[in-house]
């Protein structure tokens, strides 16, 4: 089984610290993602990552930064976090540009700004 | 950009009853339709897709059908269980584009004993 984990499954930050998600997955994908999920708003894409070292911004990139040192590791990273980032954040990974199909999610982190 | 609407944004079944979820995309181009599951505490989980090529596709209790010239699609679940209970997200998306999986904003289905 595809299996996409994510380092924590709540976290709670004060406004204005850096805060670092982690995501890792162990089936030698070359694409993975990550996504906030916010009630009645669905799934947003903030980047997402087509190979190591590679970054593309999605729908709501502002905030937000990523970082993929390796192929299996993909991090999002709140250079600042607001009270307006509070949301569960979803990675996914899936095999390569030309398949959806295997679009793999993590449980997800949810993320508390005070 | 593409966009999906999905609706209901909740709806609730009797047990046994049969339970249908509708999304609506804008882009004529798409031409990939997959359908998510969410439960409680975990992420999405694809249940079914479609490509634009297939008018329908069932899977057991699921089948989804899609019309291309009216531009939606819809989940059909039959006999539902209980275990049905979650969160379901449509998308649509180009096949070969890579990454851009339009998502609809997902509805809660409730299945009640």
């Amino acid at each position: 089984d595809v299996k996409v984990t994510q380092s924590s499954r709540y976290l709670v930050k004060r406004t204005g610290e850096k805060v670092f998600l982690e995501c890792v997955q162990d089936m030698d994908h070359e694409n993975m993602f990550w996504y906030r999920q916010d009630p009645g708003l669905g799934l947003r894409l903030i980047y997402f990552s087509y190979d190591v070292k590679m970054k593309e911004k999605g729908d709501i990139p502002e905030g937000y930064s990523v970082s993929r040192e390796k192929k299996e590791r993909f991090s999002l990273i709140l250079e600042s976090a607001s009270t307006n980032q509070t949301s569960m954040y979803l990675c996914a990974s899936s095999l390569n540009r030309d398949d959806l199909k295997t679009r793999y999610f993590g449980p997800g982190t949810r993320l508390t700004v005070t | 950009g593409e966009n999906v609407e999905q609706h209901p944004s909740t709806l609730s079944v009797q047990e046994g009853d049969s339970a249908v979820i509708k999304c609506t995309y804008s882009d004529s181009a798409s031409n990939y339709f997959p359908w998510y599951k969410q439960e409680l505490g975990k992420g999405p989980q694809l249940i079914i897709d479609i490509r634009s090529n297939v008018g329908e596709k069932k899977d057991q209790r699921i089948a989804v059908t899609l019309n291309k010239t009216a531009k939606h699609f819809s989940l059909h679940i039959t006999e539902t269980q209980p275990e049905d209970s979650a969160v379901y997200f449509c998308a649509a998306s180009l096949v070969n584009s890579g990454y851009a999986l339009n998502f609809g904003k997902g509805t809660s289905l409730l299945v009640t004993p």
